[in-house]
């Protein structure tokens, strides 16, 4: 069974504070790895997607990175629109071989401070 | 860009009441998901359709059903609603069945069941 664990649960930054959000997973066989930031009373927003270990993708002030244990989120100089709730997900090979589901974590809710 | 509509953003129902919840999706997707979100309990799958008029069980599919009778859109039915059926409802789209893909989320609806 596929497993996500985001960490910390909660995180407070003062602004320009760079910082960075776990995810360990566990999956049998990836298909990949997502991030989505999740604003409150809205839909998740795709981020990012990471298919293999020592991939690397960028997006203004955030940066995610991908080992075979674990996905980190960095965050460089944050403002405090970066503030949400910031969701992992992996995809895996499946048991009957379809991947199209998903296994999510719980989230990281990040509050930036001016 | 891909977008994901829900018919509501709010709804407010009595018990026992059937509830239609309506998704629709206009990239052509293959699979469509519906997802509950809980404070503290993350997002959970309900059901979730790989193909029209196919449908499978997801993780909480107790008192809910599902119909897919076009490729875009995808409703949950809640037979009788109950108060713990309280939550915020989340559909989502995905372009492939076996390849790592992003999902796509609508907006939400939050139901109220009184």
């Amino acid at each position: 069974e596929d497993q996500v664990t985001q960490s910390p649960e909660a995180l407070r930054l003062q602004e320009g504070e760079s910082s960075s959000l776990n995810c360990s997973y566990t999956v049998s066989g990836l298909r990949g790895l997502f991030w989505y930031r999740q604003d409150p009373g809205k839909g998740p927003e795709f981020l990012f997607t990471l298919y293999s270990a020592g991939e690397e993708k960028e997006k203004e002030r955030l940066k995610a990175t991908l080992t075979k244990k674990e996905s980190f989120l960095h965050i460089t100089a944050p403002k405090p629109e970066d503030s949400a709730t910031y969701l992992c997900a992996v995809q895996g090979r499946g048991s009957s071989g379809g991947s199209y589901i998903p296994t999510f974590g719980r989230g990281t809710s990040l509050i930036v401070h001016p | 860009d891909v977008k994901v509509t829900q018919s509501s953003r709010y709804l407010v129902k009595r018990t026992g009441e059937k509830v239609f919840l309506e998704c629709v999706q206009d990239m052509d997707h293959e699979n469509m998901f519906w997802y509950r979100q809980d404070p503290g309990l993350g997002l959970r799958l309900i059901y979730f359709s790989y193909d029209v008029k196919m449908k499978e069980k997801g993780d909480i599919p107790e008192g809910y059903s599902v119909s897919r009778e076009k490729k875009e859109r995808f409703s949950l039915i809640l037979e009788s609603a109950s108060t713990n059926q309280t939550s915020m409802y989340l559909c989502a789209s995905s372009l492939f069945r076996t390849k790592g893909n992003e999902q796509f989320f609508g907006p939400g609806t939050r139901l109220t069941v009184l």
